[in-house]
């Protein structure tokens, strides 16, 4: 069972696009969702997390859209660049702190 | 300075042998994490250890034992190592709910 759905599996943006990562997620009690970020040979980093009390969250180029009553949120990246190309993760946990991941979306961006 | 360590970062080995992987962070936290990621990149949680007590023990094999002889240390043991093993595995550490760190994976092949 898939409890939290990552789409697109792959995608391809040229240089100053927008790059749209969408997720679902089925548990109502998930309370914190964050976005990692992973490039070739390293471990997933936090890029940036919301909570469902809000329905939006920007860090510079990056954006966290949430729809709590769709159960849905998306990550934006604005302006994309070739050095954001990697792999993102949507994640979702509740306050057990299990941290529940999407499946991945490879992101590649051409110059 | 790497914040979490794990050691080593490729392992080859054939089946049936018993490895072990280490991991140790520099953080501070009390809370640490097995984490498997496939071939398809999928991630996966495998164990939680807070102050060194077992606390979340997702469905793996018991071929799988984790230790943590202290709070700064996770380490994973695996007997009787299987084809299906061969996966990248992370370890991974946060304290009282902040974000998880990752470390840069161990690369286990099983030949």
């Amino acid at each position: 069972q898939q409890q939290v759905k990552q789409s697109p599996q792959s995608l391809i943006v040229q240089k100053g696009g927008i790059s749209i990562i969408n997720c679902a997620y089925e548990n109502t009690a998930f309370d914190y969702f964050p976005w990692y970020q992973q490039f070739p040979g390293k471990g997933p980093a936090l890029l940036i997390a919301i909570r469902p009390d809000v329905s939006e969250k920007k860090e510079g180029r990056f954006t966290i859209s949430f729809n709590k009553s769709a159960k849905q949120f998306s990550l934006h990246i604005m302006d994309s660049q070739p050095g954001d190309s990697a792999t993102y993760f949507c994640a979702a946990a509740s306050n057990t702190g299990k941290l529940i991941f999407g499946q991945g979306t490879t992101l590649q961006v051409k110059p | 300075d790497t914040a979490v360590s794990q050691t080593p970062k490729y392992l080859v080995t054939q089946m049936g042998n018993d490895k072990s992987i280490k991991c140790e962070q520099n953080l501070g936290h009390d809370t640490m994490y097995w984490y498997k990621q496939d071939s398809k990149k999928f991630l996966k949680i495998m164990f939680s250890y807070n102050n060194k007590e077992l606390i979340i023990n997702e469905t793996v094999p018991n071929r799988f034992s984790p230790k943590s002889p202290d709070k700064a240390h996770l380490n994973l043991h695996i007997n009787s190592l299987e084809l299906g093993d061969s996966a990248v595995y992370f370890c991974a550490s946060s304290h009282q709910g902040s974000p998880l760190h990752f470390g840069n994976g161990t690369r286990l092949t099983v030949t």
